[in-house]
């Protein structure tokens, strides 16, 4: 267990409503990544960070931001939510201090929207 | 395009019998990671294994990593029903942060 929690665990929104998914971890670790995982694709990265204040785009960033004001906490924000945003969304951490060990995941947010 | 690929898609078994699922990627691998998945549920991380590894065991798991042909295998020995799971593949590819995700072996063991 790498202490990591999300919240919320379940949302529904509406199209053009924003939205904010929290990632907690509670072991200080430097790097922080957000996931979505859909059928058919596997997970994706979406934004990482490597610091409070630092982040950077993944392979899937078009219409999410990320912030990390302390280190403990990892957002991730959906400005305006399309129906292409519908997934379950999944926050990891990266034992060490370094990208290249194990990456432990939270349980997951599944987020729906109308 | 898809860097990982997973083979077979789907593989069910009888208990007792061992399972094997191969991941394939395209490019130069930092390391390569085995996830357990269980429905609806959050992934479980099994092993690690580092690009200079050939070969690493955890209880009834075994990862090889054959770099020259850019593919690993899991074995999962002695299968049991609750190994049924979705396992997926995860490369950190050289030059990258996060990990690249293969679309997963969804296991069946037949009781």
């Amino acid at each position: 267990d790498a202490g990591i929690t999300q919240s919320p665990r379940h949302k529904v929104t509406e199209t053009g409503t924003p939205v904010t998914l929290r990632c907690h971890q509670t072991e200080n670790h430097r790097y922080m990544y957000w996931y979505r995982q859909d059928p058919g694709h596997g997970l994706r990265l979406i934004h990482y960070s490597y610091g409070v204040k630092d982040t950077d785009k993944g392979e899937v960033s078009d219409g999410y931001s990320v912030s990390r004001s302390k280190t403990e906490d990892f957002l991730l924000t959906l400005e305006s939510a399309t129906s292409s945003q519908t997934s379950v969304y999944f926050c990891a951490i990266s034992e060490s201090g370094t990208q290249y060990n194990e990456q432990f995941f939270g349980p997951g947010t599944r987020l729906t929207v109308l | 395009s898809q860097q990982g690929e997973e083979d077979p898609q789907a593989l069910s078994i009888q208990e007792g019998e061992n399972a094997t699922m191969n991941c394939s990627y395209k490019t130069s691998i930092n390391n390569l990671q085995w996830y357990r998945q269980n429905s609806g549920r959050g992934l479980v991380h099994l092993i690690l294994i580092r690009s200079n590894e050939r070969e690493k065991h955890s209880g009834r798991l075994r990862v090889t990593l054959d770099t020259s042909k850019k593919s690993s295998s899991l074995l999962i020995t002695a299968s049991r029903a609750a190994d049924t799971a979705s396992y997926f593949c995860a490369m950190l590819l050289a030059g990258a942060d996060g990990l690249t995700f293969g679309k997963g072996t969804h296991l069946i063991i037949q009781p």
